[in-house]
């Protein structure tokens, strides 16, 4: 059965510093891959998604993610932080059904 | 277009009681799940339909959960009677799906009921 792993519960980072969240999937087939953010007392929203076409994908508020078959990984980066990105990260992997990660809480120190 | 639409926000009730939440999808939307969000266990998925039929009910806990799609833009789901342990943030999300069973966009969330059982 396909799963995410997210590792870090907590990544902390000054604004301005670079932005890395890690994501390991399992999956037995070429999986699509998804990373959502949830700001505090809202549903999830899509930032970006991998379904093969290219191995990085650039999503929205300046973050991409790199998918790397050989590691099995799907880390989120962005290149210097901003306060308004202080909120929790899910990565998340669909072959059938969408099963999300335990989620990464980034805090932006000003 | 509206979102999502989630009712209610916030529901209080007691152990033993029936409680109800309702999901209105996105218009256009085929596809409809609900997820379980809780400090220890996460965002779980606890089932999910296609073009208003069940594909996936494995996550549903056990018997006292039960859900449906009485027509193609609307959805509940009832947990009779409720227990403690079933507080949690409960999430409804719609997207259009292409094939049957098998989730490839993007997946659009309601804000979320918060049930506390007392």
């Amino acid at each position: 059965a396909q799963s995410v792993t997210q590792l870090g519960s907590h990544v902390s980072v000054s604004e301005g510093a670079l932005v890395l969240l890690r994501c390991n999937y399992s999956s037995s087939v070429p999986p699509y891959l998804f990373w959502y953010v949830q700001y505090p007392n809202q549903g999830l929203q899509l930032l970006l998604k991998y379904t093969s076409a290219a191995t990085l994908v650039k999503g929205i508020n300046g973050f991409e993610a790199e998918f790397k078959k050989s590691e099995t990984s799907f880390h989120l980066t962005k290149p210097s932080a901003h306060m308004s990105d202080a909120a929790e990260y899910f990565c998340a992997v669909s072959v059938g059904d969408m099963r999300f990660g335990a989620g990464t809480r980034l805090t932006v120190k000003p | 277009d509206a979102g999502v639409i989630q009712s209610p926000r916030h529901e209080v009730t007691e152990m033993g009681q029936e409680v109800t939440l309702r999901c209105k999808l996105i218009s256009g939307h085929n596809s409809l799940f609900w997820y379980r969000q809780t400090m220890m266990r996460g965002l779980e998925l606890l089932i999910y339909f296609n073009n208003n039929v069940p594909i996936d009910d494995s996550g549903m806990p056990e018997d006292r959960f039960s859900a449906k799609m009485p027509n193609a833009s609307f959805s509940t789901l009832k947990i009779q009677p409720s227990e403690p342990r079933d507080s949690a943030v409960y999430f409804c999300a719609s997207s259009l799906e292409q094939g049957l069973g098998e989730i490839t966009g993007e997946l659009f969330f309601g804000e979320g009921s918060r049930l506390t059982v007392l």
